[in-house]
């Protein structure tokens, strides 16, 4: 149990166009997603934490203009990145969580903005 | 401000000997810590936890010494073997007047290779 998917995998788009992510949770019910980002031997960095039916909570510098993030149901939670800009190129990880300290994490989303 | 520090980048082991990862915090807010493993273009999969009402957690071939006093944690892997080579990433999480899903802070990983 407690499996989380992504998808797309990998996806490349413009400079300019956005791109959205899914993120969901196959056989549980998540009352938390959050959003990571990780680039190139650093670390995951929290982009934002998101409860279903609320309004998503940024990190400090991370812009909500341009990280839209949508958590309409239990199972399901969305980031699209808006006018993407090759600076925005990252792979970008959700996890969900279950209970107070359990998170499990998706395989990811590599995104290349040419 | 990295609150959460793996020191090392990298680290080399051979087979069928113990592996020893250490990670360092600054933030004495901090009471859950957690051992994380990643491979390339995936997510990090859960391998253990411990309180900060203990000094150590063990799992099978996996142990977690946490000493408060120092801020540090260590996850030993005894004995090593070449399934383990992956990266490392220790998190920790302020649970302290919070409820529902904490925060993780995590740091910076390290790649583990365990040799033939």
């Amino acid at each position: 149990g407690a499996v989380v998917s992504q998808h797309p995998s990998w996806v490349i788009c413009k400079s300019g166009t956005s791109v959205k992510i899914e993120c969901r949770s196959l056989d549980f019910q998540a009352t938390t997603m959050f959003w990571y980002r990780q680039f190139p031997k650093q670390s995951l960095m929290l982009m934002a934490t998101s409860n279903e039916g609320s309004k998503a909570t940024y990190e400090q510098g991370v812009e909500k203009d341009k990280f839209l993030i949508n958590h309409a149901s239990l199972t399901l939670s969305t980031l699209t990145v808006t006018s993407a800009h090759p600076e925005d190129s990252s792979f970008y990880i959700c996890s969900a969580s279950r209970a107070f300290y359990e998170q499990y994490f998706g395989p990811g989303t590599r995104l290349t903005v040419t | 401000d990295q609150q959460v520090k793996q020191n090392s980048p990298s680290l080399s082991v051979q087979e069928g000997r113990i592996s020893i990862l250490n990670c360092d915090y600054t933030n004495s807010m901090f009471d859950y810590f957690l051992w994380y493993k990643k491979y390339p273009a995936e997510g990090p999969t859960f391998l253990i936890s411990i309180s900060s009402i203990k000094d150590k957690n063990e799992d099978g071939r996996f142990t977690v010494f946490l000493n408060k006093s120092a801020k540090h944690l260590s996850l030993h892997i005894v004995p090593s073997q070449p399934g383990d080579s992956a990266v490392y990433f220790c998190a920790a999480s302020d649970r302290r007047g919070s409820q529902g899903a904490q925060k993780l802070v995590f740091g910076q990983g390290t790649r583990l290779t365990i040799n033939p």
